[in-house]
């Protein structure tokens, strides 16, 4: 149980380009989605929270008008870079949780790698 | 001071050896910690999580909380080397988005 999707699991596009990740709980309802970014040998950073029907809180230093977050339903929530620059090429992976509480894990997707050309 | 921190290794141990892994936190507050494994390219997978003080264990892992020292472990017994990957210690702040604030991993390598 508790798998959690991402699609596309790839993608390569051109520099001023926008592109869409979606990530889906499969087996669960969501209450709670989470986007993180990782470059290379570093770890994971949260970019935003996303709760189903509201707007989602990014982190400081994430430009909410650049990566987009809308979390639809309970299963999805999907992530747009818009005007993708070669800089936001990155290791995208969203996670979702169960609950609310402190206690509840994080399911992880298996990531989407964004190469901006 | 980082919020959680790790050694990043790399750790190497010899397969069948006994590899600890280590994490400190500084919010007192906390309340639950993971330790996830991640390899090459994937996203992290969950091993275990732990809440209280003491030792959790779950087949070859065990996990390690002493709240009042601001610490957390991993142990894995018998170390195979399809153990090599980095491993990351997740701490929830446990603050109103109960958002993790991740360590920057240590990297396991388990020598054949």
């Amino acid at each position: 149980g508790a798998v959690v999707s991402q699609h596309p699991s790839r993608v390569i596009c051109k520099s001023g380009t926008s592109v869409k990740i979606e990530c889906r709980s499969l087996d669960f309802q969501a209450t709670t989605m989470f986007w993180y970014r990782q470059f290379p040998k570093q770890s994971l950073m949260l970019m935003a929270t996303s709760n189903e029907g509201s707007k989602a809180t990014y982190e400081q230093g994430v430009e909410k008008d650049k990566f987009l977050i809308n979390h639809a339903s309970l299963t999805l929530s999907t992530l747009t870079v818009t005007s993708a620059h070669p800089e936001d090429s990155s290791f995208y992976i969203c996670s979702a949780t169960l609950g609310i509480t402190s206690t509840d894990t994080q399911y992880f997707g298996p990531g989407t790698r964004l190469t901006v050309l | 001071q980082k919020e959680v921190e790790q050694n990043s290794g790399p750790l190497s141990v010899p397969e069948g050896a006994i590899a600890s892994l280590n994490c400190t936190y500084s919010d007192r507050v906390s309340q639950s910690f993971f330790w996830y494994r991640q390899y090459s390219g994937k996203s992290p997978e969950l091993i275990m999580s732990i809440y209280s003080n003491g030792d959790k264990e779950d087949g070859r892992f065990t996990a390690q909380l002493n709240k009042a020292s601001q610490y957390v472990s991993l142990l894995i017994r018998d170390s195979q080397p399809s153990d090599s990957a980095t491993y990351l210690c997740a701490v929830n702040m446990a603050s109103g988005t109960y958002k993790y604030i991740f360590g920057t991993g240590t990297r396991l390598k388990v020598l054949a």
